[in-house]
């Protein structure tokens, strides 16, 4: 079984749209976290959610919105999406200092 | 606040030959540092963890890497690369042992030559 699920898996799409991302840790983990890697493939930051409460909100666009309906689940909504979204979104989750990584999920936006 | 830095985006090595990829790190705070591998069109793996217990880090795959409080570094090797080692290799820190958001270099993308 999969420890970090997130789907879709690819996404494509027009500017203007809202789009959500999944996620979803069998792992028992408390704290989950959104990742964004551009196309030079850095990763940074996005949020970090623990026991479904927010500890970490970095500079990021009041579009993207995620939700925590319970520890195990870590959605992202990205509303009027934009060309510059474009981008692989991961999930992760942790307990500890390690943190376990989703397959991600590529954005395109057209 | 912390920062990664990874010198050199892209290594290539042959078959074989040693692998040494590069990571010097800034942190007001004693840092506990990472090194993931991102093979193609997938999510990050931990290859090693430094939390404080050693310098020299033993990971999976025949990787270590050695942190150098007087060089700020924490540089991964390995003796002999394999064709399966071709891949994308971050470094990251974080600064605390109970999670927290992990600051990642740039990424070194790793090429092996038959």
């Amino acid at each position: 079984d999969t420890a970090v699920s997130q789907t879709p898996k690819y996404l494509v799409t027009q500017m203007g749209n809202d789009k959500s991302i999944k996620c979803e840790q069998n792992l028992g983990h408390d704290t989950m976290y959104w990742y964004k890697q551009d196309s030079k493939k850095f990763l940074k930051i996005m949020f970090s959610y623990n026991n479904k409460e927010l500890i970490i909100n970095e500079t990021v666009p009041n579009r993207f919105s995620p939700k925590s309906p319970d520890k195990a689940h870590l959605n992202l909504h990205i509303n009027s999406l934009e060309l510059g979204d474009s981008a692989v979104y991961f999930c992760a989750s942790s307990r500890g200092n390690i943190q376990y990584f989703g397959a991600g999920t590529r954005l395109s936006v057209l | 606040a912390q920062s990664v830095t990874q010198l050199g985006s892209h290594v290539s090595v042959s078959e074989g030959a040693l692998v040494l990829l590069r990571c010097n790190y800034s942190s007001s705070v004693p840092p506990y540092l990472f090194w993931y591998v991102q093979y193609p069109n997938q999510g990050l793996q931990l290859l090693l963890k430094y939390t404080s217990a050693a310098t020299l880090v033993k990971g999976i795959n025949g990787f270590e890497a050695e942190f150098k409080k007087s060089e700020t570094s924490f540089h991964l090797t390995k003796p002999s690369a394999h064709m399966s080692d071709a891949a994308e290799y971050f470094c990251a820190v974080s600064e605390n042992n109970q999670g927290g958001k992990l600051i990642f270099g740039q990424g070194t993308e790793l090429s092996v030559k038959p």
